[in-house]
């Protein structure tokens, strides 16, 4: 049983560019959640995916979106970076009870 | 609109103590809390899961306490080593996502 991965570890953008991170869930888990953590705060919910739909979205911009693949891989798309949005993200993926985290993106906008 | 509150933010103990760290939440009608563990810059690890009808769960060293009722979880951590500094992290379900607490930052001196 393979757990969450995320792809890439690091990632250094500019700001106003677009920006996509990679999760691929564990195995037989058909839910991903994407977090935002910023320095010294817990993760912030940014939206959620079960079966390739949309299934809850937190207090995020329209210029963060996401996609579920029908493997249950999902990524997470950033439109028109802004310095603001340097955190580590986080990917989760869930089937009953608790969550099973990724170890993150650290994205970096300059 | 759940909450979570952790204290204290910050804890420094000598090796060997016990120690207790909290979590609150305001809304009791949870069927869960997870407590997570998180190494500087990375993802979160699952320590442990308790289940609404539960009131404890333990794993080695770490014990997890529930009261629904009072809104509260605690995680006791038995003679306390350097390896268990971390930041450690509660997160109770809301709707479709996990709300977390911002965190206790522990530090065990050898």
């Amino acid at each position: 049983e393979t757990g969450v991965t995320q792809s890439p570890t690091h990632l250094i953008k500019t700001r106003g560019q677009q920006v996509t991170l990679r999760c691929s869930s564990q195995s037989g888990h058909n839910t991903v959640s994407w977090y935002q953590q910023a320095l010294g705060q817990g993760p912030q919910f940014i939206f959620q995916y079960y079966r390739e739909e949309e299934n809850g979205r937190g207090n995020f911009p329209p210029r963060f979106s996401g996609l579920q693949f029908p493997n249950y891989s999902s990524e997470l798309n950033v439109n028109a970076l802004e310095l603001d949005d340097s955190a580590l993200y986080l990917c989760a993926s869930s089937s009953r009870g608790g969550y099973t985290f990724g170890s993150g993106t650290r994205l970096t906008v300059v | 609109k759940q909450e979570v509150t952790q204290i204290p933010a910050a804890l420094s103990v000598p090796e060997g103590e016990n120690l207790v760290l909290n979590c609150s939440f305001t809304d009791s009608a949870i069927y869960n809390l997870q407590w997570f563990r998180q190494d500087p810059g990375k993802g979160l690890t699952s320590l442990l899961l308790i289940q609404s009808s539960q009131r404890e769960q333990t794993s080695g060293r770490l014990n997890a306490s529930l009261d629904k009722s009072s809104g509260r979880s605690t995680l006791y951590i038995a003679a306390s080593q350097p390896g268990d500094s971390a930041t450690y992290l509660c997160a109770v379900p809301s709707n479709n996502d996990m709300r977390f607490g911002a965190g206790t930052r522990l530090t065990v001196k050898p």
